[in-house]
């Protein structure tokens, strides 16, 4: 278990272009969330899927942006013509639901990737 | 999910005991109260949960009043590496019975900063 891994982990772009993250989440589970964090916030929720299908998308997930998870593993976040106020930290995590007596609910959060908007 | 309070600052002596208080008061009697934290740079880390009755784990202890209504997260021998942003987060259900719409998802605020020092 290697634990959720992010990538790139640091993005420098110009505003206007488009960027896309990727997130393998723990194998086998079968939740997986994104979410954005600025500066000084916490982690504010964007999307999220269960196997493949998104089951839930935040207002704050703009038509700019958009997530997949095609064959319920790894996740793609895109964000279509950059601005300035993109910039934050975008952080996947997963779990897994495997029955009411053993799961914790615990997400396991990746360590994210940073984006910067110039 | 109900909402949650915590004070945005605390330090602590290292090797002493760290208490963080949360407030909880609309909790409802499915939420569970959960604590994670982030240590700087990276993703937030799950620590506890509990319902009704106080945990301890490895990590920590969880006391839960027993309006349910506020909570306290004990640190027992805060160590410097225990500086981080401590988010208390009320979620329904534990995001764990199937069938359930609750997808699991956790809401942050913006939790404590506690530092830790010598």
């Amino acid at each position: 278990d290697t634990g959720v891994s992010q990538d790139p982990r640091h993005k420098i772009t110009k505003r206007g272009q488009n960027v896309t993250f990727r997130c393998d989440p723990i194998s086998e589970h079968n939740r997986l969330y994104w979410y954005r964090q600025t500066l000084g916030q916490g982690p504010e929720f964007l999307t999220y899927f269960q196997n493949e299908a998104q089951l839930e998308k935040s207002r704050l997930l703009s038509d700019r942006f958009s997530a997949e998870r095609p064959k319920g593993s790894f996740s793609t976040l895109e964000i279509q013509r950059t601005e300035q106020g993109d910039s934050a930290m975008y952080l996947c995590a997963s779990s897994s639901f495997t029955g009411p007596i053993l799961n914790t609910g615990e997400l396991f959060f990746g360590e994210g990737s940073r984006l910067t908007v110039l | 999910d109900a909402k949650t309070t915590q004070p945005p600052s605390m330090d602590c002596a290292e090797g002493r005991a760290a208490n963080l208080p949360c407030n909880h008061s609309t909790i409802s009697g499915n939420e569970y109260v959960y604590w994670y934290r982030q240590i700087h740079s990276q993703g937030p880390q799950y620590i506890i949960h509990g319902l009704k009755n106080n945990e301890t784990n490895e990590m920590a202890s969880l006391i839960i009043t027993e309006d349910r209504k506020s909570s306290t997260l004990i640190l027992p021998h805060a160590t410097l590496r225990d500086t981080a942003v401590y988010y208390c987060i009320v979620r329904s259900d534990g995001g764990t019975t199937a069938g359930s719409s609750n997808t699991g998802k956790l809401i942050f605020g913006q939790g404590t900063t506690l530092q830790v020092k010598p």
